[in-house]
């Protein structure tokens, strides 16, 4: 079964840092490219960023460009997300997702929750 | 940036009416254009893909259409397990955008 399993989620300060993970199982991690996306509570859908097979070409919103890094270990079939300098406006449900480039996001993980607050 | 200006924002609709929900590319994205549909406390599922193309699993009721800027979905003889919210994204180079999205209630 193709499965994604964000973690990594909670409460973090203003200012602070965090880092998601998104474990992959069912299919060849390492030949897809991959994506983030995030729910802010009773919004819509926000596309964070992607990352290619190999790393080599790694895309952001141009919001959080300078906020965000996205990563990736094939061996461990994993998708990082390395937030900082959160901020209230961060507090949201983080998805990871296959897919980016000029493919759609075919598969999606359950979400991890972060709350940035004092 | 492409924007996706996805309409309406809510519907109400009874079981068995037919649907449309319109989405409008601000540049031409031939046909790099997905739905996906979320049920309250769920995590958004793929329904369409390239525009016109059914994700595996997805039922006939629903069809995609449109080319270029103007693109819609089409839901036949809507079903109790069919309402929820309804987003469009373009997969047409970076950054991807997801249309506001569609909350589909029962009547």
């Amino acid at each position: 079964e193709v499965k994604l399993l964000e973690s990594g989620g909670g409460l973090v300060q203003p200012g602070g840092s965090l880092k998601l993970s998104c474990a992959a199982s069912g299919f060849d991690f390492s030949r897809y490219w991959m994506s983030w996306v995030r729910q802010a509570p009773g919004k819509g859908l926000e596309w964070i960023g992607e990352i290619n097979p190999d790393s080599s070409t790694i895309n952001y919103t141009p919001s959080l460009k300078d906020k965000f890094i996205i990563s990736r270990d094939n061996a461990k079939n994993t998708l990082y997300l390395q937030m900082s300098k959160v901020r209230s406006e961060d507090t949201a449900l983080y998805y990871c997702a296959r897919g980016g480039g000029l493919y759609y996001l075919d598969v999606w993980g359950a979400g991890t929750t972060v709350t940035v607050s004092s | 940036d492409i924007q996706m200006t996805q309409s309406p924002a809510s519907l109400s609709a009874s079981v068995g009416e037919t649907v449309t929900i319109t989405c409008r590319a601000s540049e031409n994205i031939y046909s790099y254009l997905a739905w996906y549909q979320q049920k309250q406390g769920k995590s958004p599922q793929l329904l369409v893909y390239n525009a016109k193309t059914l994700a595996e699993g997805v039922p006939s009721r629903f069809s995609g259409s449109g080319s270029g800027t103007q693109f819609s979905l089409k839901i036949n003889s809507l079903q109790p397990e069919d309402f929820g919210s309804y987003y469009c994204q373009h997969h047409y180079g970076t950054p991807f955008t997801f249309g506001s999205g569609t909350k589909l209630e029962i009547k």
